[in-house]
């Protein structure tokens, strides 16, 4: 079964650019769309985008002018590029397959990683 | 402010019935977009517990189950027990803006 795991830096300084990539195994990233998902320490969870694997994207009203989504077929790995970050930015991220609708449900999700930003 | 209304805690005690509220509007449940469920036990990723407003995945038990009308949807766990203590979150799409898909702010669960 599809299995995704995150990787990045778990410190980040203000102002800079969060990198991470999700690496998906046990199936193939073309033909599915995929999510970055993020939850704050005790709060809840907050979509951030998604990207098919042809590289469309679709991104949070909310987060559209500092995020950046990505895809490497050949890696079968998708990326998030978040820049200009301040503490509120200080999450676990995760990432997750779909959804691929309107009307659809993202699953499964990968561990997730956190992300602090701190100087 | 989530766009997804639940409620932040419930309790139960083991057995009983309990039900976790998400109320919308006319731009996300209200529209007609599906209603689902994810259950995120304690250190742990979430996990779909209930998809297409009222269909379980394979091996998630028939205790759970949900349901939509309205501008809202709930979610019904029968026969509560230990193991269903952790954080239960909504999610639909909502076509407010440029649209985007959006979650409740959580219910913590609590078994007594």
């Amino acid at each position: 079964q599809v299995q995704m795991q995150e990787s990045g830096p778990g410190l980040v300084k203000p102002s800079e650019t969060l990198s991470l990539t999700c690496t998906v195994s046990g199936g193939s990233i073309s033909s599915y769309y995929w999510s970055w998902i993020r939850q704050p320490a005790g709060k809840g969870l907050e979509w951030i985008g998604r990207i098919y694997s042809s590289g469309s994207t679709k991104y949070n009203p909310s987060l559209k002018s500092r995020v950046t989504m990505s895809v490497d077929t050949s890696k079968n790995q998708f990326s998030l590029k978040l820049t200009s970050v301040t503490a509120a930015d200080t999450a676990v991220y995760y990432c997750a397959r779909g959804p691929p609708g309107w009307y659809n449900w993202i699953d499964p999700w990968g561990q997730g990683t956190l992300v602090t930003v701190s100087s | 402010q989530s766009v997804l209304t639940q409620p932040p805690s419930v309790s139960g005690a083991p057995g009983q019935r309990l039900t976790i509220s998400c109320t919308g509007s006319s731009s996300n449940i209200g529209a007609g977009y599906d209603v689902h469920w994810y259950q995120q036990l304690p250190g742990a990723a979430p996990k779909l517990l209930i998809y297409g407003n009222g269909n379980r995945p394979s091996g998630v038990p028939d205790r759970f189950s949900g349901s939509k009308s309205g501008t809202s949807a709930s979610l019904a766990i029968t026969g509560l027990q230990a193991e269903d203590e952790a954080d239960y979150y909504c999610q639909s799409y909502d076509s407010g803006l440029s649209g985007s898909w959006v979650f409740g702010g959580g219910t913590k669960l609590t078994v007594l």
